[in-house]
């Protein structure tokens, strides 16, 4: 099983600023990395797959980088409605496995 | 855009079978373009992939849960099923069901329902 380890737990940036959230994979693969966000009482939204591509009516302040065993979700400029709490996803072997999610905080 | 509902009871007793209900709108589950999966989430913890089916009933199952887990599509309804025997406490979660290509990002999902394992 490939486990995803994000960092940090919770990232605590102002509106307007830049956030950096990070994931980890136990072992490399090549796009198969997908990034989701969810808030309190709903289900998760996909923001990113094949790690960088925005899914459909995504803004582009979101976007996705890494490879190998290191990949990185980038929010340029935060809106009020980007604090959340981010999960990343691997696709490349089976069983799929999520991160365990940073919660991204106004400061 | 598909769009999908989960449906069944939200308490379950220990050591008894979890059956929840996923029904499909807005697209066929017979299409052949989509893999259809669960995914359920502790309360105020992370996501956990459970398992998914294809429209021919082909599955792949977390090895987590895949001693206990079924999961099966009615084509007739245009839904998909799932049945975990023997819970526990620790099957407490809220289920999402969600769907995918072949390659498994979840572009659409439900809304989730809570299930409580409790006597």
């Amino acid at each position: 099983e490939i486990v995803m380890t994000q960092s940090p737990a919770t990232l605590s940036v102002s509106p307007g600023e830049r956030a950096t959230l990070s994931c980890r994979a136990s072992q490399s693969f090549s796009r198969h990395l997908a990034w989701y966000q969810q808030k309190p009482g709903q289900a998760p939204r996909l923001l990113i797959y094949g790690i960088s591509t925005r899914a459909t009516g995504i803004p582009d302040r979101f976007s996705g980088s890494g490879s190998g065993t290191e990949f990185t979700l980038t929010i340029s400029s935060l809106q009020s409605e980007d604090f959340a709490v981010y999960y990343c996803q691997q696709y490349f072997n089976w069983p799929l496995t999520f991160g365990q999610g940073t919660r991204l905080e106004i400061k | 855009q598909v769009q999908l509902q989960e449906s069944g009871p939200g308490l379950v007793k220990p050591s008894q079978t979890l059956s929840l209900t996923c029904t499909v709108s807005g697209g066929s589950i017979n299409s052949g373009s989509y893999f259809w999966s669960w995914i359920r989430q502790p309360a105020g913890n992370g996501l956990e992939w459970i398992g998914r089916v294809y429209s021919n009933g082909d599955t792949k199952y977390n090895p987590s849960v895949k001693s206990r887990l079924t999961i099966s599509v009615d084509t007739s309804k245009n839904q998909f099923s799932l049945k975990l025997t023997s819970v526990t406490a620790a099957d407490t979660a809220v289920y999402f069901c969600a769907v995918s290509g072949s390659l498994y990002h979840f572009d659409s999902w439900g809304k989730g329902t809570l299930v409580t394992v409790s006597s």
